[in-house]
């Protein structure tokens, strides 16, 4: 079954808005949890990661929230731009493992 | 740094026929995945390397499919008698190591009439 599963597979957001973007697991060994955008026709890459020893990591907009007693994860997004505008793929994985199980992705749409 | 290079970018095959996918990991990346996208079931795990040994293919289906890595600079995803349902984008990834992030490349599109 899918490990990881993402709500809300489709999001509009206006410009200069806040979007967050959530995700549940249900592998309570996953210790690693990512967000990766992808742009049509091209490749997931990485926007933010967060290992469990922590519960937040921030970048720039971008902030990973990990709430493990409850499984879920999250991606806040403040002051949305056009270019932010792709598909958001939330993934989990386990150190030792190393493989990630994936969403099946949100689809962000930034409008002017 | 060039990047994952896949090879080739599309490949069409007929039903029945054998289809090998090539993948380049970048320089000095000892971890290289296979993952598997589709529109249903989105993006998921078929198998890896680490250091060139298999070390988890429970994502592979137990038949037809199979991967090898010959060496650090390439590693293969071959699927034999392929049938309409293995119709996916193949990517192929590489990471330094274990929390490492992956680095995804521009996948093959397998289409099987």
């Amino acid at each position: 079954g899918q490990q990881v599963k993402q709500s809300s597979p489709s999001l509009t957001v206006q410009e200069g808005g806040i979007l967050i973007l959530n995700c549940d697991y249900e592998n309570d060994m996953f210790d690693y949890f990512a967000w990766y955008k992808k742009y049509p026709d091209n490749s997931p890459t990485l926007l933010i990661s967060v290992r469990s020893n922590v519960d937040k990591r921030e970048d720039g907009r971008f902030t990973v929230f990990l709430n493990k007693s409850g499984k879920h994860f999250s991606l806040h997004i403040t002051a949305s731009q056009p270019e932010d505008t792709a598909v958001y793929l939330c993934a989990a994985g386990q150190g030792t493992g190393s493989k990630l199980s994936f969403g099946k992705g949100a689809k962000l749409t930034v409008s002017p | 740094n060039a990047g994952v290079i896949q090879t080739p970018r599309h490949k069409v095959t007929g039903k029945g026929q054998e289809a090998t996918l090539w993948c380049e990991p970048i320089s000095g990346h000892s971890a290289v995945f296979w993952y598997r996208q589709t529109i249903v079931q989105g993006l998921e795990f078929l198998t890896y390397f680490r250091n060139q040994a298999p070390i988890d293919d429970s994502g592979m289906p137990k038949e037809r499919f199979s991967a090898q890595m010959p060496n650090q600079s390439h590693s293969t995803l071959k699927i034999q008698s392929t049938q309409p349902q293995d119709s996916a984008v193949y990517l192929c990834a590489s990471s330094t190591g274990i929390y490492a992030e992956q680095f995804f490349g521009p996948g093959t599109r397998l289409t099987v009439l």
